[in-house]
């Protein structure tokens, strides 16, 4: 059974780095692509990125100028930084893989979320 | 930008049938699938290309598509369906496109 868990900080103050971690048990992150999604309290979701091991990334286009995700083969796990936060930025950040199926994709596995505030 | 479009609340009495909808250009030839989130858990994928439904998700949850709308169909709605159900979709550059969600009350 395929497992994510999302790793964060909490808190994150304006204008700073956010760097988040997803961890993944039950399978090998050089298969399939890995994605980030986030929801701001009381709204819905929103895209942000995803990953193929041998691939470049995708990005939501209205956050592409501030965001990377990367992945560690190695610790099976991967990662998103999301710069020059707001407070526009607070959300429950997800983990989860993206199944593709061209022409489409769909996420079957997410982590259980963590909440980033951005708050000085 | 692509859009997809769903009303933002429905509806249903338990037992009854519960249909929501999403509407997006291009969806015609576009894989749609379908998220069940309750409050304060992660999204549950219960529709994927159109009309699969993942191991575990009951029969009573369908989906199916005309023209550019996709539709999840919950029939003999319980009221452990309650939630809010996530439309999703690719647009033509691989891009991942969220609904902005409807809230399903079973009254």
């Amino acid at each position: 059974q395929v497992h994510l868990q999302e790793s964060g900080p909490g808190l994150v103050k304006p204008s700073e780095t956010l760097s988040l971690t997803c961890s993944v048990s039950g399978d090998s992150i050089s298969r399939y692509y890995w994605s980030w999604i986030r929801q701001p309290p009381g709204k819905g979701l929103e895209w942000i990125a995803y990953i193929y091991y041998n691939g470049r990334p995708n990005y939501n286009p209205s956050l592409k100028s501030r965001v990377a995700i990367s992945l560690d083969t190695s610790k099976n796990r991967f990662s998103l930084n999301l710069s020059s936060v707001t407070a526009a930025d607070t959300a429950v950040y997800y983990c989860a893989r993206l199944d593709v199926v061209p022409p489409s994709g769909y996420f079957q596995y997410w982590g259980q979320g963590t909440l980033i505030t951005v708050s000085s | 930008s692509y859009e997809l479009t769903q009303p933002p609340s429905v509806s249903v009495s338990p037992g009854q049938t519960a249909s929501i909808t999403c509407s997006g250009g291009e969806l015609g030839i576009r894989y749609a699938c379908w998220y069940q989130q309750k409050p304060g858990q992660s999204p549950v994928l219960v529709i994927y290309q159109d009309t699969k439904r993942p191991s575990g998700i009951p029969e009573r949850f369908s989906g199916s598509k005309s023209g550019n709308t996709a539709t999840l169909t919950i029939s003999g709605t319980q009221a452990m369906d309650e939630g809010d159900y996530y439309c999703q979709a690719w647009d033509s550059t691989t891009v991942v496109v969220f609904g902005g969600g409807t809230k399903l009350t079973v009254l």
